[in-house]
């Protein structure tokens, strides 16, 4: 079974800073990875799918890239709006990895 | 627009029986593999099982395998999740989740609903 690791766990950053979220996988899943961001209360939201392709109404500061079993998220310049919980997930067996916690410094 | 609603969470009894509903809307419901994905109170996404778009291929986590029953009726555009022999750790808010893509779909989740509450507890 492939594994997702997120890392770090928690990341405080201000507005304004460059955010880089990680997420690992136990073997490779060439590009098949997407990324989900959830606010408190809300249902979760795709961002990015097939590891670098923003989603519908996703803004630009959001890209991600990443193939094999190494990805990344970047938020290119936090606004408020973008402090919320950040999952990724692979298809292959549609397992999620554990989170990363975008907080304000 | 696309949306989905849950409905039939509540509080249940260790070991008793419990039926989520999905329903759909906006969308050709019968052309998209749906899924069902639950949080535990304070935790992270745990997928649940999927269906396909036709209703003839469904597949479990380990989990809920041999005790959850997904199943659709697309004549009614409605999802289900059957949930058998239930245990304090299935507590969680239920999400249905529309696949990405048509068909045979694409593996993510391109639409969510806003959750239904189960908590198993005596």
């Amino acid at each position: 079974e492939i594994v997702l690791t997120q890392s770090p766990a928690t990341l405080s950053l201000s507005p304004g800073e460059r955010a880089t979220l990680s997420c690992r996988a136990s073997q490779s899943i060439n590009n098949y990875l997407a990324w989900y961001q959830q606010k408190p209360g809300q249902a979760p939201r795709l961002l990015i799918y097939d590891a670098s392709n923003r989603a519908t109404g996703i803004p630009a500061r959001f890209s991600g890239s990443g193939s094999g079993t190494d990805f990344t998220l970047t938020i290119s310049s936090l606004e408020p709006e973008d402090f919320a919980l950040y999952y990724c997930q692979q298809r292959s067996n549609w397992l999620f990895g554990q989170g990363t916690r975008l907080e304000i410094k | 627009q696309v949306q989905l609603v849950e409905s039939g969470g509540g509080v249940v009894q260790p070991g008793r029986s419990l039926r989520l509903s999905c329903a759909a809307s906006g969308f050709t419901f019968s052309a998209y593999a749906i899924h069902w994905v639950r949080q535990a109170p304070g935790k992270g996404l745990e997928w649940v099982a999927v269906i396909s778009y036709d209703g003839n291929n469904q597949y479990y986590a380990d989990s809920v395998k041999g005790r959850f029953t997904i199943s659709r009726d697309n004549s009614k555009n409605k999802l289900y999740l059957q949930m058998h022999s239930l245990r304090a750790d299935d507590t969680a808010v239920y999400y249905c989740a529309r696949d990405f893509d048509v068909y045979d779909g694409s593996g993510y989740f391109g639409k969510w609903g806003q959750g239904t509450l189960v908590t198993v507890s005596s």
